[in-house]
């Protein structure tokens, strides 16, 4: 199952409010999951299946969605939210991520 | 709090074999998914397969061929092994575990995704 990330790159300033769309290539129900990155370290479980919110994330994180299309909204963007992000199919194997979105300081 | 911690040589020859350990320290290795996810320089992540707590193991179809997964319960870690190694497997190496998956209270099942992860190592495959 092929994952596509929009955009592929974003400039945002704090505060401001951050949506980023994962498409798949065929109906993986609520099956997806979305990670934070920053460089030199691991990635970071934000939000399973579709909606759930990982304990000791910020509620300021929200996914959505369900199907082929979910959305990862970060509702007012603060510093330590510059990085990139991935989302995740929990559906079938292999197992896939999207290509990653980047979000940096406008 | 439950932490991973991969261990192994930063630097493989072409043609040999990559061996990883991923020590599991503060928690169970008992009823969970253990994964190995790889980053190349600058790209995105690969799953390469996971391990489970019973012994059974699903592989990327992509390294199906030269990969091996295992499970140590005494010493409480799980291994990967990657053979025949090429540049194009140079990359940085996560250790990552899974949830089993559950269903909430209106029979709905809940797949958790990978919720702790290791620090990650570096692999170059250089002669």
């Amino acid at each position: 199952i092929q994952l596509t990330q929009s955009p592929s790159f974003l400039s945002a300033s704090v505060g401001d409010r951050v949506t980023i769309t994962c498409r798949a290539s065929q109906d993986i129900s609520s099956y997806s999951a979305w990670y934070q990155q920053k460089p030199g370290t691991a990635p970071k479980l934000l939000i399973y299946t579709a909606s759930a919110l990982q304990t000791g994330v910020p509620s300021r994180f929200r996914g959505s969605g369900s199907g082929t299309e979910f959305t990862l909204t970060i509702s007012s963007l603060q510093p330590e939210d510059f990085a990139t992000y991935y989302c995740q199919q929990l559906d079938s194997y292999p197992r896939t991520f999207g290509q990653g979105t980047k979000v940096e300081l406008k | 709090q439950e932490q991973l911690q991969e261990s192994g040589p930063g630097l493989v020859k072409p043609s040999e074999t990559l061996s990883l350990t991923c020590a599991v320290y503060g928690g169970s290795i008992n009823s969970f998914y253990w994964n190995w996810i790889r980053q190349s320089p600058g790209k995105g992540l690969e799953w390469i397969g996971f391990v489970h707590h019973s012994g059974s193991t699903n592989y990327n179809p992509s390294l199906e061929s030269r990969v091996t997964m295992s499970i140590d319960k005494s010493k409480n870690q799980f291994s990967l092994r990657l053979n025949s190694v090429t540049a194009a497997d140079t990359a940085v190496y996560f250790c990552a575990r899974q949830p089993l998956t559950y269903y909430d209270v209106d029979g709905y099942p809940v797949r958790y995704g990978f919720d702790i992860w290791g620090q990650g190592i570096a692999v170059t495959v250089s002669s």
